[in-house]
């Protein structure tokens, strides 16, 4: 899996969009970059993948720059239950039981 | 469709006390995994499966077994339990050529 990097902890108001970070930049040509969110004590939950192209889904859309070495998970309208610990991953296709999951961003939405 | 069962919920033991957690699927995947948590820390892989009959290992395997014997169960099994494997167990699945991973809800172990 590439490496990524994201923020430690971000803020957003509620009902703003939430545009969370996340660097990639030794991403190799067939690796997707996937986002899965981890509410407290909960298993951690997929969100949305893509490749290259900008993906939108029921519960956010999917950023890439073109370049690839980086992406933006954005929330539309955050809402308190969004607050979240959000994990950005790298990797190729295959094998996803594999998958290694870094720290991640804590998503903190307030009223 | 349950999705992934993890069992039990929450677990004390003693050191040296052996245990093993549960964990089925019944949405026929092939892949499954072991992660642990440990407090405010994200996920380190344990073990994982590509299908029955295979195992291998993740980044911290020293102290746990598994075995995959069938398509939807994958027990992850405790040795001899230690205080540096108190931490919060989750499981996963997957299917092939679909990196999306589904998790259980967790088993919670607290070793004394």
């Amino acid at each position: 899996d590439a490496k990524t990097t994201q923020p430690t902890s971000m803020d957003c108001a509620e009902g703003r969009a939430a545009n969370l970070p996340c660097n990639h930049s030794t991403i190799s040509g067939n690796e997707y970059v996937y986002w899965y969110r981890q509410i407290h004590s909960q298993g951690p939950q997929y969100i949305i993948h893509g490749l290259k192209n900008n993906e939108t889904n029921e519960m956010a859309s999917l950023i890439i720059t073109e370049d690839r070495k980086s992406s933006t998970l954005i929330l539309p309208h955050a809402t308190l239950r969004d607050t979240a610990v959000y994990y950005c991953i790298v990797r190729v296709n295959t094998n996803a039981g594999k998958s290694t999951f870094g720290d991640g961003t804590t998503l903190t939405v307030k009223p | 469709n349950a999705g992934v069962t993890q069992t039990p919920k929450f677990q004390v033991l003693k050191t040296g006390q052996s245990m093993t957690l549960q964990c089925a699927q019944d949405m026929n995947h092939e892949y499954m995994s072991w992660y642990r948590q440990d407090p405010g820390m994200g996920l380190r892989l344990i073990h994982y499966s590509v299908g029955a009959g295979i195992t291998d290992q993740g980044e911290v395997p020293n102290g746990y077994n598994v075995s995959r014997s069938t398509t939807e169960d994958f027990p992850l099994r405790l040795l001899s339990a230690a205080p540096s494997q108190t931490s919060v167990y989750f499981c996963a699945s997957s299917r092939t050529g679909i990196n999306i991973q589904y998790f259980g809800a967790g088993t919670r172990l607290s070793v004394l």
